[in-house]
């Protein structure tokens, strides 16, 4: 059975780095085909992908954001770390880890986790 | 980027209705489309993957169709389940992967 769990910060500043980390069982990240992604969804509105860590450390983020993300992984933790740099309200959101199995496709979602950037 | 559009944007139908959403992409995708059901404040099931192919435990009143940039996923006979927002979503291997802005189905 796989599962993913966000944890991090409910509440950030502007400016300020954000840390979330996915910690996920039921598969390893050391198995050829295997991704975790990271992506995000502002309140009432809809999801956009930030980043996504294969089982071989190939690292892809989106265009639009590349400057402020990095994702990690730690395969003997079964965790992928994603930081966001110099956060702003705009990025208030839920955000959610997921497995990738197929490559173009999540298919198993955490639960999100709520991030909030005030002052 | 690729960029994904979605029609209609909210949709009101009956249980028991057939339904179909159109998704777009800005560029040929091949079959790299994947489809996803969401209700309030949970995460996204993943229902149709490769436009087509039905993802294990969906049942199969869903389905995907299409290629290149024209897509569309159809609900047979809509049930109470079912309302909901389902988004499309791209992979391409260059900006990887792109959501449409989404369908809200609500109850007529």
């Amino acid at each position: 059975q796989i599962t993913l769990k966000e944890s991090g910060p409910t509440l950030v500043k502007p400016t300020q780095t954000l840390t979330l980390t996915c910690t996920f069982s039921g598969f390893s990240l050391s198995t050829s085909g295997v991704g975790v992604g990271w992506i995000r969804q502002p309140p009432g509105k809809a999801l956009e992908w930030l980043a996504l860590i294969y089982w071989d450390d190939d690292k892809r983020y989106s265009p639009s954001l590349k400057s402020r993300l990095t994702i990690t992984k730690d395969t003997s933790k079964n965790q992928v770390v994603l930081t966001m740099t110099n956060m702003d309200p705009v990025d208030t959101a839920t955000y959610y880890c997921a497995h990738s199995g197929t490559v173009t496709s999540f298919d198993y979602w955490g639960q999100g986790t709520l991030v909030t950037v005030s002052s | 980027d690729i960029q994904m559009t979605q029609s209609p944007s909210t949709l009101s139908a009956s249980v028991g209705d057939r339904v179909t959403i159109t998704c777009r992409a800005s560029q040929s995708i091949s079959s790299w489309l994947a489809w996803y059901q969401q209700k309030p404040g949970k995460a996204p099931k993943l229902l149709i993957y490769k436009a087509s192919s039905l993802e294990s435990g969906v049942p199969s009143r869903f389905s995907g169709s299409g290629s290149g940039t024209e897509f569309t996923l159809t609900i047979s006979s809509l049930q109470p389940d079912d309302f909901a927002t389902y988004y499309c979503q791209q992979y391409n291997s260059y900006s990887l992967f792109t959501f449409g802005p989404g369908t809200k189905v609500d109850i007529k």
